[in-house]
């Protein structure tokens, strides 16, 4: 609906390995967000950005990483995962305008063991 | 530290009945708030929104009500239907971030 695309939607890896995930968006949305979802937490902003190159920390940023070389992909990397990153997460865009609401793509399902 | 709460992790209703779902925040600066609903292996959807300059906000059988003197904001299902059976997140906007609640799963009962 929103234009976003997600890969992978599933992934299992082992702790220590480093992980990428895509989020692709048709829209040119200038503002793109990661969250993650877990039980008892909610959605937790990881980073964001707000243009090429330009991205700011969330609420649980440490051992994440991102990266946006065009305005179409935002990329999340954990550079070792650990088991406490286990977890779905969520890319956004947020489409302009005054609301200015987000719009999820499908998730990407990460276990870590 | 949580900035938004849903106090209420889950809420039965009978269909046709109403369903309130509630939620409170802590800060004062947040101008926009929203709620989503999600139901399993998909994304959430947006569902309805209200600026901070605003009490109340219609968008057919949602609506959802803002209490700025108590940091809090409701939404009410009129009529509840069992495909409205979902999680529920409300969400606050501060500057260029989105703080959400925990959730609240809903279940309408037939």
């Amino acid at each position: 609906d929103a234009g976003i695309t997600q890969s992978p939607r599933h992934k299992v890896t082992e702790t220590g390995t480093p992980v990428t995930l895509r989020c692709h968006q048709t829209e040119n949305h200038r503002y793109m967000y990661w969250y993650r979802q877990d039980p008892g937490h909610g959605l937790r902003l990881i980073h964001y950005s707000y243009g090429v190159k330009d991205t700011d920390k969330g609420e649980v940023s440490d051992g994440y990483s991102v990266s946006r070389s065009k305005t179409e992909d935002f990329l999340l990397t954990l550079e070792s995962a650990t088991s406490s990153q286990t977890s779905v997460y969520f890319c956004a865009i947020r489409r302009g305008g005054g609301t200015g609401e987000l719009f999820f793509g499908e998730g990407s399902r990460l276990t870590v063991l | 530290d949580q900035q938004v709460k849903q106090n209420s992790p889950s809420l039965s209703v009978q269909e046709g009945r109403i369903s309130i779902l509630n939620c409170d925040y802590t800060n004062s600066m947040f101008d926009y708030f929203l709620w989503y609903k999600k139901y399993p292996a998909e994304g959430p959807t947006f569902l309805i929104s209200i600026s901070s300059i605003k009490d109340k906000n219609e968008d057919g059988r949602f609506t959802v009500f803002l209490n700025k003197s108590a940091k809090h904001l409701s939404l009410h299902i009129v009529p509840s239907q069992p495909g409205d059976s979902a999680v529920y997140f409300c969400a606050a906007r501060g500057g260029n971030q989105f703080y959400f609640g925990t959730g609240t799963s809903l279940t309408v009962i037939p």
